[in-house]
């Protein structure tokens, strides 16, 4: 089963600043079968990329995904005061698996 | 608009099955796969399994194979979710999700989500 790790654990930044998240895999997959995921305390994962690049319906062109292979990006070009949440990749092929999650707070 | 509801916190006890049910509307139930993804406290999400309304094909993860049933009512645009031989492990937020991507059976990608229903096993 692929295995996928994300870094940093945690990510203190301040509003304004770009954010920088990583998502390895621990073989190679392909760049259609990787996305990102927000979560907020107490609330639904909100989908943000998937299909590594593709931004989903609604989410501000800030977020942007790039990688292919076994690394990916999620990158935020300026932070706003309520992007502060914990960030998740999925792969999804013969399994379907998560990072353990990147938490970006504030600095 | 598309909404996903589910049903209410349930308190079981060891080896007790629960039954979670979704749902949708304001799209076309027939047309999309719904996946449960579960998240136990303090934990990463964890996908448990999908199904295609369309035809009913289902997909579970291996670790919940034989004491997991994900099934439909198409009709009442409803999905439900049926986890058995209950352990506090499975002590969690169970999800409901949409696919993103209408026609897809396999991709569990999805952009809208059930607000989730606690699940807490406890003797």
């Amino acid at each position: 089963e692929i295995v996928l790790t994300q870094s940093p654990g945690t990510l203190s930044l301040s509003p304004g600043d770009r954010a920088t998240l990583s998502c390895r895999a621990s073989q190679s997959v392909a760049s259609t079968s990787l996305a990102w995921y927000q979560q907020k305390p107490g609330q639904a994962p909100r989908l943000l990329i998937y299909g590594a690049s593709t931004r989903a319906t609604g989410i501000p062109d800030r977020f942007s995904g790039s990688g292919s292979g076994t690394d990916f990006i999620l990158t935020i070009s300026k932070l706003e005061p309520e992007d502060f949440a914990v960030y998740y990749c999925q792969h999804y092929g013969s399994s379907v698996v998560f990072g353990q999650g990147t938490k970006l707070e504030i600095k | 608009q598309v909404q996903i509801v589910q049903s209410g916190a349930e308190v079981k006890k060891p080896g007790a099955s629960v039954k979670i049910s979704c749902k949708a509307s304001g799209y076309s139930f027939s047309n999309f796969a719904i996946h449960w993804v579960r998240q136990a406290p303090g934990q990463r999400l964890e996908w448990m399994g999908g199904i295609y309304v369309g035809n009913g094909n289902t997909r579970y993860s291996e670790k919940f194979q034989g004491r997991l049933i994900i099934n439909r009512d198409t009709p009442a645009t409803t999905a439900y979710m049926d986890l058995s031989s209950l352990t506090s492990e499975d002590t969690a937020v169970y999800f409901c999700a949409r696919a993103v991507r209408a026609f897809d059976e396999t991709n569990p990608a999805s952009d809208y989500w059930g607000q989730g229903t606690l699940l807490t096993v406890s003797s």
